[in-house]
């Protein structure tokens, strides 16, 4: 069974700009969730989608937005990215979003903004 | 206040060595506690995790929870090169759908 998928791997841009990072899940998982991990203050969560919906949302500012398709892929969105934005980003499936044994990340999409 | 609070090390120890890993947690309603394990250039990967407080061991790994303490611990006996890594704890609420992760740790295993 193939794992989590994250596209692009690495990512240049410049300040202002803005970023579409993508999350396949694994096959039959339909709940994603995404973090960012700096060195600074490690994974924070993002948000979480289920079946199309976001179920709970962290504490960042409205430029991180989200989005999850029917087939269950997500994307996340950064608008306006500032240089504080240079991160991995993480994405995480799971069946549902309750099973904690069942909760698999992806290798990341690594953020640079100049 | 974060909610887990871990200190980011890095911790050095001979190959051989036990290793205590060590978080805090402040939220009252985490319900499961895990510790997961990443690589360099990887993403993190599920190590072990407890339901409430207790003990629980696999293999070499044994995760200690303390709810009344609210301390979450991991031991690692008899440590390998393999083991150097960043290992990150965790508490989740099975009713806000969000997994809350400490800082992690830098593991340095020496041959």
């Amino acid at each position: 069974k193939a794992g989590v998928t994250q596209t692009p791997r690495y990512l240049i841009k410049t300040r202002g700009q803005q970023v579409t990072l993508s999350c396949s899940p694994i096959s039959g998982h339909r709940s994603v969730s995404w973090y960012q991990q700096t060195p600074g203050q490690g994974l924070q969560f993002l948000f979480e989608y289920f079946s199309e919906t976001q179920r709970n949302k962290g504490n960042f500012p409205g430029r991180f937005s989200g989005r999850q398709f029917s087939n269950s892929r997500s994307e996340m969105n950064v608008s306006t990215l500032e240089l504080g934005d240079s991160a991995l980003y993480l994405c995480a499936s799971s069946l549902d979003g309750t099973g904690i044994e069942t909760q698999y990340f992806g290798p990341g999409t690594r953020l640079l903004v100049l | 206040q974060k909610e887990v609070e871990q200190d980011p090390g890095p911790l050095s120890v001979p190959e051989g060595a036990i290793v205590s890993l060590n978080c805090t947690y402040s939220n009252s309603a985490f319900q499961y506690f895990m510790w997961y394990r990443q690589y360099s250039r990887k993403g993190p990967e599920l190590l072990m995790y407890t339901y409430s407080s207790g003990n629980k061991e696999d293999g070499r790994f044994t995760a200690q929870v303390d709810k009344s303490s609210k301390y979450i611990s991991l031991f690692i006996r008899d440590s390998q090169p393999s083991d150097s890594a960043t290992y990150l704890c965790a508490g989740y609420n099975t009713g806000g759908f969000k997994t809350i992760f400490g800082a992690g740790t830098r593991l340095f295993v020496k041959a």
